[in-house]
């Protein structure tokens, strides 16, 4: 258990819909980023958050948007929905928000979305 | 730029076997380099670390050396066990930037036994 908590662990819905993903990081850790994982695209890296405030952007769709609360947990929403969009969606969370001694990423469970 | 190349899978052995499983990266500055471990089913695990050049990170009888002259990080484990099917992914991480991590696209490997 990586103390990463995601919610809801599966989600169905269909295309043109919107929903959204809950994250609570690590207790400690300030900074929560964002993946998709999906057959064909492989892990990539969405957004990232740190303290509240955005700090790197990946290949986030401008369909998606992101937001980290004061309470630090983040919620991803994904909206207009497309086939495509059907992925497992990763939270993971770090102590800092940059590169050095002690970045390495914690993960959470997963968000697996399937659009019909 | 950042990326990460990880040698094709699937990849499939038999109990006790040797594992290696290559990656190379190419990076600004010296970044930190990772394995991480993805079980069925389940969320990306740490398995290994290493910040610098030539440390070596090591868990679960696993190990990867980081070689800046080759630009590479290749894991290796002597004796695999069933258990170790799963799938497995090189990241790096460069130093002085957001900790955005690149991965590679996953090694997948099965242990018979």
């Amino acid at each position: 258990d990586s103390g990463v908590t995601q919610t809801p662990k599966h989600l169905i819905t269909a295309t043109g819909q919107r929903v959204t993903l809950r994250c609570s990081p690590r207790s400690g850790d300030l900074s929560v980023y964002w993946y998709q994982q999906s057959l064909d695209q492989g892990l990539q890296f969405l957004i990232q958050y740190y303290n509240g405030e955005e700090r790197a952007k990946g290949n986030i769709l401008e369909r998606f948007s992101a937001q980290q609360f004061p309470d630090l947990h983040s919620e991803l929403n994904l909206s207009s929905l497309e086939l495509g969009d059907s992925a497992l969606y990763f939270c993971a969370s770090s102590v800092t928000p940059s590169g050095g001694s002690y970045n390495e990423q914690f993960f959470g469970p997963g968000t697996r979305l399937t659009v019909l | 730029g950042n990326s990460v190349t990880q040698m094709e899978g699937p990849v499939t052995l038999s109990e006790e076997a040797f594992l290696t499983i290559n990656c190379t990266y190419t990076a600004t500055g010296y970044p930190s380099l990772f394995w991480y471990v993805q079980y069925p089913g389940e969320g990306l695990q740490l398995l290994l670390k290493a910040t610098k050049a030539d440390d070596k990170g090591s868990n679960k009888g696993f190990e990867a050396t980081y070689r800046k002259e080759t630009t590479s990080f290749h894991l290796e484990k002597g004796s695999v066990q069933v258990s170790d099917s799963a799938v497995y992914f090189c990241a790096l991480s460069p130093l002085n930037t957001g900790n955005q991590f690149y991965f590679g696209t996953g090694t997948s490997l099965t242990v018979i036994p």
